[in-house]
């Protein structure tokens, strides 16, 4: 089964510093990536997606992510966070009809 | 506005007795989901749906069932709900399964 992995669970951060999170999944088809993020007390919501083209994705409020195929991976990216940052946030991937989230990363942007 | 609702928000209630949670989205999505999500585990697929009446498992189906009878709706039934089903539960919708997914404001349910 397919199975992706979070890593730093918790990241805390001052404003204006930059943010990478990472994200690795396991299956080796092809497959949609996806970053969530959940700001407190609140549903998910897409930040990017990635299906196929231009590796480097750009997202909403500032986030990109990249897609390396080699290292089966799609790292989220931020080059200065805000304190509106803190939230948790879900790497996803889609493969052989099934998808997958991973744990978490929940990040605290401290003003 | 679209959106996904689900109902209720909150729940306390007792092992054993049944309880229904209600998706609905009003967007013609065809696929819909249903996950759990607990901490450290992040979301865990319960079932998904990828159009009427086609329902299948996801990762954690168990003690769970699912209806798919009309497309707008997706409901979660706990037949027997136990304590180890005490978690927030979210349902989700797509256009397809391979399109983001749309989120509900999730459902808090406590099993005592």
């Amino acid at each position: 089964a397919q199975s992706v992995s979070q890593h730093n669970h918790h990241v805390i951060l001052s404003e204006a510093a930059s943010l990478e999170l990472g994200c690795n999944y396991s299956y080796g088809g092809t497959v949609n990536l996806f970053w969530y993020v959940q700001y407190p007390g609140q549903h998910l919501q897409l930040l990017l997606k990635y299906f196929s083209g231009d590796p480097l994705v750009k997202g909403i409020k500032g986030f990109e992510a990249e897609f390396i195929k080699s290292k089966f991976s799609f790292n989220l990216r931020k080059p200065s966070v805000q304190w509106s940052d803190t939230a948790e946030y879900f790497c996803a991937v889609r493969g052989n009809n099934r998808l997958a989230f991973g744990k978490g990363n929940q990040v605290v942007v401290i003003p | 506005e679209a959106q996904v609702t689900q109902n209720p928000r909150y729940l306390i209630t007792v092992t054993g007795k049944k309880l229904t949670v209600t998706c609905s989205q009003n967007m013609n999505h065809e696929y819909m989901s249903w996950y759990r999500q607990d901490p450290g585990l992040g979301l865990r697929q319960i079932y998904y749906s990828m159009n009427v009446e086609v329902t299948d498992k996801g990762d954690v189906p168990e003690g769970y069932k699912v209806s798919r009878k009309e497309k707008r709706n997706f409901p979660l039934i706990l037949e027997s709900p136990s304590p180890n089903q005490t978690s927030l539960y979210f349902c989700a919708s797509s256009l397809s399964e391979v399109q983001p997914q749309h989120f509900g404001d999730g459902t808090r349910l406590s099993i005592l």
